[in-house]
């Protein structure tokens, strides 16, 4: 029973463009969630999250969008740069649970 | 300060034999999570240990165990390996769980059954 979902494999992007990664949850008592960046080889590192209590929660070129009512979230990189392209996953959990649930990724490729 | 180490990086068995996949979360954690990424897909848990509670609701039946020694490396163990575990595990480590806390990764080991 897959509870988080990103339905997009992979993305292609400009350099300097928007990159808009999705992320779909199924599970209403989730109420926080990551985004992980992942290069080959290497394990997934933290890149930025948010609690159910924001709706938006930003760092630098990265902003997570959450909405709640349609259980979705979103990762935004702008500008999007060629160091970004890597596998991104997201993943969520609760204050009450002892583990997190990850997606499938999306493998982001940013083209110079 | 060393981040989650595993070892070793890659492991071949053969079906049947048995496979030990080690882990030393960050200095300080208190939680090791284990997660196993099958090919094409996401990384699913395997298995939470944190002082004397263990959460092994993601293990599969029978052939998996896990160690979580006060000294020396927290343990994987899958024995009698099948070409299915064939997969990326990777390890984790947390200061003190909880959601907010987000989880340090090791690099994974690489297990492929012939």
């Amino acid at each position: 029973d897959q509870q988080v979902k990103q339905n997009s494999p992979s993305l292609s992007v400009q350099e300097g463009r928007i990159s808009i990664l999705n992320c779909d949850y199924t599970n209403s008592m989730f109420d926080y969630f990551l985004w992980y960046k992942k290069y080959p080889a290497e394990g997934p590192t933290f890149l930025i999250s948010i609690s159910s209590i924001k709706d938006k929660n930003e760092d630098g070129r990265f902003t997570v969008f959450l909405n709640k009512s349609a259980k979705h979230l979103s990762l935004h990189i702008v500008p999007s740069q060629p160091g970004d392209s890597a596998v991104y996953f997201c993943a969520a959990s609760a204050y009450n649970f002892n583990k997190f649930y990850f997606g499938s990724g999306t493998k982001l490729n940013v083209k110079p | 300060n060393a981040g989650v180490m595993q070892n070793p990086r890659h492991l071949v068995r053969r079906r049947g034999q048995e496979a030990r996949l080690r882990c030393s979360p960050m200095k300080g954690h208190s939680h090791v999570y284990w997660y196993r990424q099958l090919p094409e897909e996401g990384l699913k848990f395997v298995y939470l240990q944190k002082e004397n509670i263990i959460d092994e609701s993601g293990m599969p039946k029978e052939r998996f165990s896990a160690e979580f020694p006060k000294e020396g490396p927290s343990i994987l163990r899958i024995q009698q390996v099948v070409r299915g575990d064939s997969a990326a595990y990777f390890c984790a480590s947390s200061p003190s769980g909880g959601p907010n806390q987000p989880q340090h990764f090791g690099d994974g080991t690489r297990l492929s059954i012939l």
